[in-house]
């Protein structure tokens, strides 16, 4: 069973360039998690998506992100006209369904995507 | 909101001797946590969890945690450190009904051989 898959694994752009990240789910998992760790500094969550739904996305800045899960694909994280602080890893996690529709409570990471704007 | 908090930026250990890493937790309700590892350029690997029942919790490559609910510690432990466990350390607790994590800002743990 293959874990959580990201690619790519590394993305340079300019400044105002599109970000692309996408988050291939462990099978069998329909809950997907975005998480952000700037240098030095922990994990902040971004969003939690289950297919074709935003279920939280408080962790969201308010512009130029925007996040997707489609009912076929892999969960794509955008970043419009990117700027220098956005130089980040950007962590994929999955989990499993629960009854009830919640995600369970252990969240497994991808290896993450390491943006780098120039 | 949930928050967890690391104390230690560096935890240096000779191999052979006993490893703990810290963590204090701020929680209403009952809590979650997590530790998860990360090895230099990769994703967190989870290690274990409390949810509920014993306070000693075992998980993966031999570490282990204690949960205090007087002290609201969670902190992480291994008999006899390995240089391999040279990582960073995460403590975690799911903040909100959404299942969404916050992370302590990390421990850089170094194993001296």
């Amino acid at each position: 069973n293959a874990g959580v898959m990201q690619n790519p694994r590394h993305l340079v752009r300019r400044r105002g360039q599109e970000a692309r990240l996408r988050c291939s789910p462990m099978k069998g998992h329909s809950h997907v998690y975005w998480y952000r760790q700037l240098p030095e500094e922990g994990l902040k969550f971004m969003v939690y998506l289950q297919k074709e739904n935003i279920i939280d996305e408080s962790g969201m800045p308010k512009e130029r992100f925007s996040a997707e899960f489609p009912k076929e694909g892999p969960s794509i994280l955008r970043i419009q006209q990117v700027v220098r602080g956005d130089s980040a890893a950007y962590f994929c996690a999955s989990s499993p369904p629960r009854a009830g529709g919640r995600g369970t409570d252990t969240q497994y990471f991808g290896p993450g995507t390491r943006l780098t704007v120039l | 909101a949930q928050s967890v908090a690391q104390p230690e930026d560096q935890v240096n250990v000779a191999e052979g001797n006993p490893l703990t890493v810290k963590c204090t937790y701020s929680v209403s309700g009952n809590p979650y946590l997590f530790w998860y590892v990360q090895y230099p350029n990769r994703g967190l690997q989870f290690l274990l969890k409390y949810i509920t029942g014993d306070n000693l919790v075992k998980g993966s490559y031999g570490f282990e945690a204690e949960f205090n609910k007087s002290q609201t510690s969670f902190h992480l432990k291994k008999p006899s450190a390995l240089v391999s466990d040279s990582a960073l350390y995460f403590c975690a607790v799911r903040d909100g009904g959404n299942n969404r994590l916050a992370f302590g800002k990390g421990n850089q743990v170094v194993v001296i051989p």
